[in-house]
């Protein structure tokens, strides 16, 4: 079975611009989560699709945002981007939300580089 | 806020070593902690933890949770390179999908 894939591994954007990232999960899963890893912060929890709806959300700005299509695919959106947001972003997929805990299976991630 | 803390975030030993990874953890809704190890990209799931005082192990690595205490330990013996790695502990909010992770540490296996 294909693993979570995302696109693109890398991007290189200036500051105010902003960026699309993509998530394909694995075959099945429903489930969709987004993760930002920093140096300094680690890896924090931006939001989670399911069923094409937000479930659970992080503490980040309303620059952030994402979506969920039919085929759970998802993507990620950041406008405005700042020098800050440079980073590694991680999408991770599981066969359900809510209830007993999925195992989370993680992309490659998109390496985000902000000048 | 939630919050899970590691320690130490660096550690350097030799091969053959035997190391203990740190793990506390302030999660509301608590249900499970999970360890995972990171190389060069995607973590790679190592253990689930959800109930106190039962040891998990999967061959040199093992994992145990204190719930009265709040942390969790990860060790791993006879250690080789190849474990030369980031280990991310996380909290799992009961309900959610979502994870509250440690800052990591870094452990580095020198021959």
């Amino acid at each position: 079975k294909a693993g979570v894939t995302q696109t693109p591994r890398y991007l290189i954007k200036t500051r105010g611009q902003q960026v699309t990232l993509s998530c394909s999960p694995i075959s099945g899963h429903r489930s969709v989560s987004w993760y930002q890893q920093t140096p300094g912060q680690g890896l924090q929890f931006l939001f989670e699709y399911f069923s094409e709806t937000q479930r659970n959300k992080g503490n980040f700005p309303g620059r952030f945002s994402g979506r969920q299509f039919s085929n759970s695919r998802s993507e990620m959106n950041v406008s405005t981007l700042e020098l800050g947001d440079s980073a590694l972003y991680l999408c991770a997929s599981s066969f359900s939300s809510g209830g007993p805990y999925n195992e989370q299976f993680f992309g490659p991630g998109t390496r985000l580089t902000v000048l | 806020e939630d919050k899970v803390v590691q320690s130490p975030l660096s550690l350097v030993v030799h091969e053959g070593d035997t190391v203990t990874l740190n793990c506390s953890y302030e999660v509301t809704n608590f249900r499970s902690l999970l360890w995972y190890k990171q190389e060069k990209k995607a973590p790679t799931f190592l253990f689930m933890l959800t109930s106190s005082g039962i040891e998990k192990k999967s061959g040199r690595l093992s994992s145990i949770l204190d719930k009265k205490e709040l942390f969790s330990i990860l060790n791993i013996t006879a250690t080789q390179t190849g474990d030369s790695a980031v280990y991310l502990c996380a909290g799992v909010i009961q309900g959610a999908q979502k994870l509250v992770f440690g800052q990591g540490t870094r452990l580095t296996i020198n021959p």
